[in-house]
């Protein structure tokens, strides 16, 4: 039950996109359809930003948007603004009795 | 609106015992899987333990396998987590969660608490 892996950190300036991966293996991400992605910002809960695979949840702006080939999952925020700086993490879940794993974090700093 | 309410953080010495709840409302509770989930610090998010809207399915990490039991009351809208045989690597902020969906797991945590602060030390 490793977690699964993502940068540690990844910049832009405001107006920019980056792209976050987030990599597992087979019998993790690469076998789930319902991969997640949360926004966390220090002293604040969780926010789910993205749910199986690519879908936002309502009110979640669509400059985030979320991919998966293989065993990796990508998170891209496009348009990129002050308030999107905070720790971001992917999770998958699956049928198993260990059904989830979050990832490492990626720290997003805007330039 | 919805709102999930954790207490029971405290410091322990390890080898401890300690109860963790979460106060659920704004929603039909027993309709909604719920998870613990928790972040050391400097750490990231580490998934705890699930449980199904019923309650006759659970789920650990392996890394408290054996020492924490996850449970709900559905009459009082109230999750916990008994956490027992406490090491210094649990001390973390423990977060309560509820699934996106109801009566099923979909992987995706859409409602979150604050967070109790558990530390464990002698």
């Amino acid at each position: 039950q490793s977690a699964l892996t993502q940068p540690a950190s990844v910049s832009g300036s405001p107006g920019q996109s980056i792209t976050i991966s987030c990599t597992g293996t087979s019998s993790d991400l690469g076998s789930s359809v319902y991969v997640s992605w949360y926004q966390h910002h220090p002293g604040k809960a969780p926010k789910l930003i993205i749910f199986d695979v690519s879908n936002r949840p309502s009110g979640i702006s669509n400059r985030f948007s979320g991919s998966k080939s293989g065993n990796t999952a990508s998170l891209t925020i496009s348009g990129l603004q002050a308030e999107d700086e905070g720790d971001y993490f992917c999770t998958s879940y699956t049928t198993t009795t260990t059904p989830y794993v979050f990832g490492t974090g990626t720290k997003v700093t805007v330039l | 609106d919805v709102q999930l309410l954790e207490s029971g953080g405290n410091l322990v010495q390890p080898g401890g015992s300690l109860r963790l709840s979460c106060a659920a409302s704004g929603f039909m509770f027993s309709g909604f899987a719920v998870s613990w989930v928790r972040q050391a610090p400097g750490r990231g998010l580490e998934w705890v333990s699930s449980i199904s809207a019923t309650g006759s399915s659970t789920y650990y990490a392996d890394s408290v396998k054996g020492r924490f039991t996850i449970s709900r009351d559905n009459s009082q809208n109230t999750l916990f987590l008994q956490m027992t045989s406490l090491r210094a690597e649990d001390t973390a902020l423990y977060y309560c969660a509820r699934d996106r969906v109801s009566w099923t797991f979909t992987g995706a945590l859409k409602d979150w608490g604050q967070g109790t602060l558990v530390s464990v030390s002698s």
